[in-house]
C-alpha cells in the first residue's frame, strides 16, 4: 500500500512570496490533515478535512494560509504572502475515517523563508 | 536531511539497554494516546497507542504505560537498537475534538553502539 505522498520535499522562498504544497493521501482515506512542525517542536494541526469538507481549521492563520481538497482526494496548502516565521516542515497525514484514531504521515515539505 | 529536533531533550543509551521515554500530557479528558517515532527528514511513524481505559499495552519490543492520576505517559523500548535512534513524540486526543491530535514536545533518543 502506498503511503501519503507530498511534494515538493524542499522549498526555499523569499518573504512575501507565495508557495503551495501538495498532498495525496493513502487511497481510500477520507480524512486528511495538514500540520506545521517548527524545528524542535511537535507537529501542530492546521486544518482537517473530511472528504472535501473542512472539519476543523481553528488553528489555520486564515489571513495568509488557505487549503483545499476540492475532489475529496488530494489537497493543496497555500501560503500567501509568506513570513519568516512560516519556516517549518509542513506535514500531511490521512486516516480512513474521522473516527479512526491512527493518522499516517507523509514525509513532509521543508519550507525555508528568507 | 536536517534534524527534526535540534533543541529537544535527549536520552542517550547504550545499544542493548532498555530505554524509557516520558511524556506529561495536559488534558485530563484525553481518552487516546499515541507514540510516534520521527527520523530525520521523515514524517512521524506510528509506534503504539493506548486508550484511557487501559494502563499498559505491549507491542513488539515496546510498552506504553499510562498513569491517568498524574497525567503521565511513558514509552519503554526493550533491547534498544541503533535503528531506534530518532525523535519520539507522544500525542493525545480528546474524544469531543474529532480526531484532533495534540503533540508533546518530543524527546531525542540516541543509541550508542
Amino acid at each position: 500500500e502506498a503511503g501519503v505522498a507530498q511534494s515538493p520535499r524542499y522549498k526555499i522562498i523569499e518573504k512575501r512570496q507565495s508557495v503551495a504544497f501538495w498532498c495525496n493521501p493513502i487511497s481510500g482515506h477520507a480524512t486528511l490533515y495538514w500540520y506545521q512542525q517548527i524545528l524542535g517542536q511537535g507537529p501542530k494541526l492546521l486544518i482537517q478535512f473530511q472528504n472535501n469538507g473542512v472539519v476543523d481549521d481553528s488553528q489555520l492563520p486564515k489571513d495568509r494560509f488557505s487549503a483545499e481538497r476540492l475532489k475529496g482526494v488530494d489537497s493543496t496548502l497555500k501560503i500567501q504572502p509568506a513570513k519568516l516565521e512560516d519556516s517549518a516542515v509542513y506535514l500531511c497525514a490521512s486516516s480512513p475515517t474521522r473516527s479512526t484514531d491512527t493518522q499516517y504521515f507523509g514525509p513532509g515539505t521543508r519550507l525555508t523563508v528568507l | 536531511g536536517e534534524s527534526v529536533g535540534l533543541h529537544l531533550p535527549t536520552l542517550s543509551v547504550q545499544e542493548g539497554d532498555n530505554s524509557i521515554i516520558n511524556c506529561a500530557y495536559s488534558n485530563s479528558a484525553s481518552d487516546y494516546f499515541i507514540w510516534y517515532k520521527q527520523e530525520s527528514g521523515k514524517g512521524p511513524q506510528f509506534i503504539i497507542d493506548i486508550r484511557s481505559n487501559m494502563d499498559k499495552r505491549q507491542g513488539q519490543r515496546v510498552t506504553v504505560l499510562l498513569n491517568k492520576t498524574v497525567k503521565h505517559l511513558s514509552l519503554q523500548i526493550a533491547a534498544t537498537q541503533p535503528g531506534d535512534s530518532a525523535v519520539y513524540f507522544c500525542a493525545e486526543k480528546t474524544g469531543n475534538a474529532g480526531n484532533m491530535l495534540t503533540f508533546g514536545g518530543g524527546t531525542r533518543l540516541m543509541v550508542k553502539p
